[in-house]
Parts: C-alpha cells; structure tokens; sequence
C-alpha cells in the first residue's frame, strides 16, 4: 500500500496568484496522478508526472497552467498558476502501487482551493 | 472511449435499510471496473474492483457489485447500511487495468437516515 500525504489541505486564494500543492508518498512509485474535481463534477485527470521526465498532460491542460515537479521517487507537485475563479477545485495527487500481480491507486485526501 | 454514468448525485436510506448505488458504463474493449469510497476530507479509497473473474466482486465494509454486461451496469449494494456508510462513492472506469486512463463517473452522495 501507500499513504499519501498532500499539502495543504485547503487554500484561500486570490485571482492572479500561483499556488503549489505538494504531494508525499511514503514508498517509491513510479508513476504520480494529478486529478481536478470541480464542484458538481467528477475526477479529471490532469496530468501523469514520471520521475526524470516531463509531466504527460491529458487534452485542456497545459504545462503553463499546471507546471509539475517530480524530483523523486516520493514527492511532487503541482502549482496553478494566475488563477481565476474557475480553478476552484479540489486538487488530488494519486499513485499507483503494486503488490505481486495487483495493481491498486491510492489518493491522497486533496486540496479544496478557492479562488477570490 | 469510456465513460461511467452514475444515476442519482444524493442517496438517502434509512439505517438498516439496503444500499443501492447504480453504476452505468461505456467501453470498446472489455472493462476494468471499480468502486471508491471518500469520507469527508479524506482521499478516495477503494471499495472494490472487477477485473475479469467473478461477476460478484466482494469487497471492504460489506459491500459488494455485480458486473452485468447485458446491462453494461456495475451497480454497488449493501444490505444494510450503517451510519458510517455515510460517504461519496464513485464508479470509475477503465481499459487497461491500470490507473493511467481511469475515467470516474460523479459522484453518488449517500445519506444514512437514523
């Protein structure tokens, strides 16, 4: 299994600020999942972030917007950059862990941001 | 492309009473299907997962879904829910197995009733 911690876990911010959410993992995982849930909506994948290369972004995100660092093995993050009242969402890292055969994804408890 | 259709955003049972959360999907090839639970200000956790064996899936806190390919449904059920049922739950989605393309469906809001 792995236990996600992300920070933190609920912001207040103002339109044209950046905020960086973090995301820890207490095991190694190849592969870090970052998911927008807007309100009313279901779980979007934004982007998958590989340690050493470049974050693969899924269609209407872009590195601009959503820059991703993923230094190692453990952490990353995740920043929302000149945000407007439409990025008020809640932010969710994920990983996807193995154990023998199995594959599972675990998510961390979220970021509820709020733009004003 | 896949999708999950969850059919009711707010459920409302009584304590004692059977769960019943519906779950729709649409996939081209045969699909990987799961159920997530989150309690407030928790991350999602898995309630269960179908992956090709048993159409009856078993899993954590009593629940349990049954896959259905003539109905293209994975609905999930309980037969007697407890106030800590109380939760969003999530159908998901997905054609590889993996967690890379998981596609969620809403959201399903369950109220437990005393």
């Amino acid at each position: 299994s792995a236990v996600i911690s992300q920070k933190p876990s609920r912001d207040i911010c103002q339109r044209g600020t950046s905020l960086t959410i973090q995301c820890q993992v207490d095991s190694q995982v190849t592969m870090m999942f970052w998911y927008r849930q807007q309100p009313g909506q279901s779980l979007t994948l934004i982007a998958t972030a590989n340690q050493g290369s470049e974050a693969t972004y899924e269609s209407g995100f872009v590195i601009d917007k959503f820059p991703i660092s993923r230094p190692n093995l453990t952490f990353s993050t995740l920043t929302v950059s000149n945000m407007s009242p439409e990025d008020s969402s809640i932010y969710l890292c994920s990983v996807e862990s193995r154990a023998g055969y199995d594959t599972e994804a675990f998510f961390g408890q979220g970021t509820r941001l709020t733009v004003v | 492309a896949q999708s999950v259709t969850q059919l009711g955003s707010h459920v409302s049972v009584s304590e004692g009473a059977l769960v019943l959360l519906r779950c729709n999907y649409s996939s081209s090839v045969p699909p990987y299907l799961f159920w997530y639970v989150q309690y407030p200000n928790q991350g999602l956790q898995l309630l269960l997962k179908y992956t090709s064996a048993a159409t009856l899936v078993k899993g954590i806190n009593g629940f349990e879904a049954e896959f259905k390919k003539s109905e293209t449904s994975f609905h999930l059920t309980k037969p007697s829910a407890h106030m800590s049922d109380a939760a969003e739950y999530f159908c998901a989605v997905s054609d590889s197995g993996g967690y890379q393309k998981v596609t969620f469906g809403i959201g399903t809001k369950l109220q437990v009733i005393p």
